[in-house]
């Protein structure tokens, strides 16, 4: 069974100012998939990176960068100087490529609500 | 925008009703995924199907169902709605490998009354 885990339920931060959501996943897989989505007060989920097993580099993409460490099997998500834009829930999620081991879904953690005010 | 549609946008209907939900998947995509966000739940997986035919179940009551359709729509049956159907029901849709990158609707609000 697979597992996402974002432990930080709610973090509230001033503009500018980095912020770091955790994302610490469990599998017995070898080759999975891990995501970030963004879900904003209007409800959408807007997707926002997408990470292979194997390719342990850090993206960075404007004030977005992502740690992936599978040493401690975490994907985590930092926001550079934020803005009042980011806050949103944020999701990250989980799904493997078990060769027909079943039908892989994605898995979700249970989100981090990131508040951003002025 | 991701390219996935989703009609209606939001939904209130009373309890034992039954409503449909409809999906159009991003042009080219042959997976549908639907999904239920509510409070409590969180984001849940329900059902997929990929180019007609369904591939995946998750925790799909028994009074909900699914179906697409050729020109691959989708479509969302729940039937003999209770209080604890209230939720947000995404549409996603992918490519066609189990691992592609899901694209997600805006979203269905369904409030059961």
């Amino acid at each position: 069974a697979q597992k996402v885990t974002q432990a930080q339920t709610e973090i509230s931060v001033v503009e500018k100012e980095d912020v770091t959501l955790d994302c610490v996943y469990e599998t017995r897989d070898t080759t999975y998939y891990l995501f970030w989505y963004k879900q904003p007060p209007s409800g959408e989920l807007v997707f926002l990176i997408r990470r292979n097993s194997f390719d342990e580099q850090n993206e960075i993409s404007g004030r977005y960068s992502w740690n992936f460490q599978k040493s401690t099997s975490s994907f985590n998500f930092t926001i550079t100087a934020s803005q009042v834009v980011d806050s949103a829930v944020y999701f990250c999620a989980l799904t493997t490529a078990e060769a027909d081991s079943g039908y892989s879904t994605l898995t979700f953690g249970k989100g981090t609500m990131l508040l951003v005010s002025p | 925008d991701s390219g996935v549609t989703q009609t209606p946008k939001h939904l209130i209907t009373a309890t034992g009703q039954r409503v449909t939900l409809r999906c159009s998947p991003r042009s080219g995509d042959l997976s549908v995924y639907w999904y239920q966000q509510s409070l409590d739940q969180g984001l849940q997986f329900l059902i997929q199907y990929y180019n007609g035919e369904e591939r995946a179940k998750g925790n799909i009551l028994e009074r909900f169902s699914a179906q697409q359709f050729p020109d691959l729509h989708s479509e969302l049956n729940l039937s003999s709605l209770e209080l604890g159907d209230s939720a947000l029901y995404f549409c996603a849709s992918s490519a066609w490998r189990r691992t592609d990158t899901q694209y997600f609707g805006p979203g269905t609000r369904l409030t059961v009354l």
